[in-house]
Parts: C-alpha cells; structure tokens; sequence
C-alpha cells in the first residue's frame, strides 16, 4: 500500500491561507469519506485537526478546514500564525488490508 | 482528561526483542479500539498494529506481520506491543492511540517511546 501523495513543503506569510493536498487513489481518499488530518510539532506526538475529511474535533481552531474533490483532499489553513508551523500528515480508510493509510508529511513554514 | 503514557522503548540488538507498553487513563478503554503507529527518524507516520476494544480481533502492517503481538488488558488499561526479532529498519518512535473510528482516526496519541535497532 503506498502513502498517500503531499507535497514536501509549503509556506506562507503571517494572515495569509495555505492550503496542502493529499492526493490517493479510488482505494481510498476517493472512495470513502475517511480523511483525516494531523498536525505534530518537532519533537511531540501527532494531534488530530480533522476527521472525516471536514470536521474539526472539539478545541481545534476553526482556522482549520478540510475539504475533498475526486482523490484529492485538502487542508487549509487560514489566518496563518507563526504556531502553525509544523508538519502535516493526511490519512484516509482504504480498502486494502492495512484500512488506514498515511501521507507522507508536509512540512509547514511561516515566513 | 484522556491520557496516554508510552513506555519500554530502548536500544536493543538486532534480533533482539522489546515489549512497549501504553498506560491509558480518562477515559473507557475498555470501549475503544487502539493502535501503535511508528515513525522512523526523520521520516512520515505508518500504522503498525490495532486491536478491538476487548482482544478478540488483531491486525498488522505486512512489514511487522508475524514479528509484532498487540495485546492488551482492560483490567489495567493498558496496551502492549510485542516486538521480536527486531531489525535495524523497526527503529523508530513508536506511538499507541486510540482510534475514534475501529480503523484508526485516532483522536488521542501517547506521547510516544524510541526503539533504538543497533549493534
């Protein structure tokens, strides 16, 4: 099963919105409304910032959204704050044997 | 307060073997599914392993398949991972959490523990 597809780096300035992608395949991101997102910082263990590809559990800003067309999901991030710098992480459900898949991280950098 | 405490890494020989344990407090254990997830240095996040809510049902990634045992014991709340015949690519932090959905979306992670592959 490879991980889903993110770009390594993305970047922006204080205020302004990014947005990050993950790319699957029918098998998983495009096939089920599984798509989840993590923020961790260095050092620290992964957070959870979104599930079910659009919804924010309890405590995380609403700076944070997700969103999902075909294979493709993505976060975005708005009104960037220097404490979002980190990295990234999409998962989804898949239908292969491991049912859950990870991106490969997107590393995050506030200008 | 839902917590998670990650323990029993370490540095072991290759071939070696090492049992991870996770302490869960805050919430019921007992009703949740709960997953290791690995992270090499450097590298992205892999699921490794989960377990349903009462031990009945497990499932592992190929690359540990045969090697690794979850278990746990609701009687301690309290998650382990068993890993034998260890190998030099199995170094990693290693973290358990507790899936918000049977497959993962997990929704509180511990805080993790380094399993060191080295001679």
């Amino acid at each position: 099963q490879s991980a889903l597809t993110q770009p390594a780096s993305v970047s922006g300035s204080p205020g302004q919105s990014i947005t990050i992608s993950c790319t699957g395949t029918s098998s998983d991101v495009g096939g089920y409304n599984y798509v989840s997102w993590y923020q961790q910082h260095p050092g620290k263990a992964p957070k959870l910032m979104i599930f079910d590809v659009s919804k924010r559990p309890s405590g995380v800003s609403n700076r944070f959204s997700g969103s999902k067309s075909g294979n493709t999901a993505s976060l975005t991030i708005s009104g960037l704050q220097a404490e979002d710098e980190a990295d990234y992480y999409c998962s989804s459900y898949t239908s292969s044997s491991t049912f859950e898949v990870f991106g490969g991280g997107t590393k995050l950098t506030v200008l | 307060e839902v917590q998670l405490v990650d323990s029993g890494g370490g540095l072991v020989q290759p071939g070696g073997s090492l049992r991870l344990s996770c302490a869960a407090s805050g919430f019921t254990f007992s009703s949740y599914w709960m997953h290791w997830v690995r992270q090499a240095p450097g590298k992205g996040l892999v699921w490794v392993s989960r377990i349903n809510s009462d031990g009945s049902s497990t499932s592992y990634a190929d690359s540990v398949k045969g090697r690794f045992t979850i278990s746990r014991d609701n009687a301690k709340n309290t998650l382990y991972l068993q890993m034998n015949s260890l190998r030099a690519e199995d170094t990693a932090v290693y973290y358990c959490a507790r899936g918000r959905l049977w497959f993962g979306e997990n929704d509180y992670w511990g805080q993790g523990t380094l399993v060191t592959v080295s001679s």
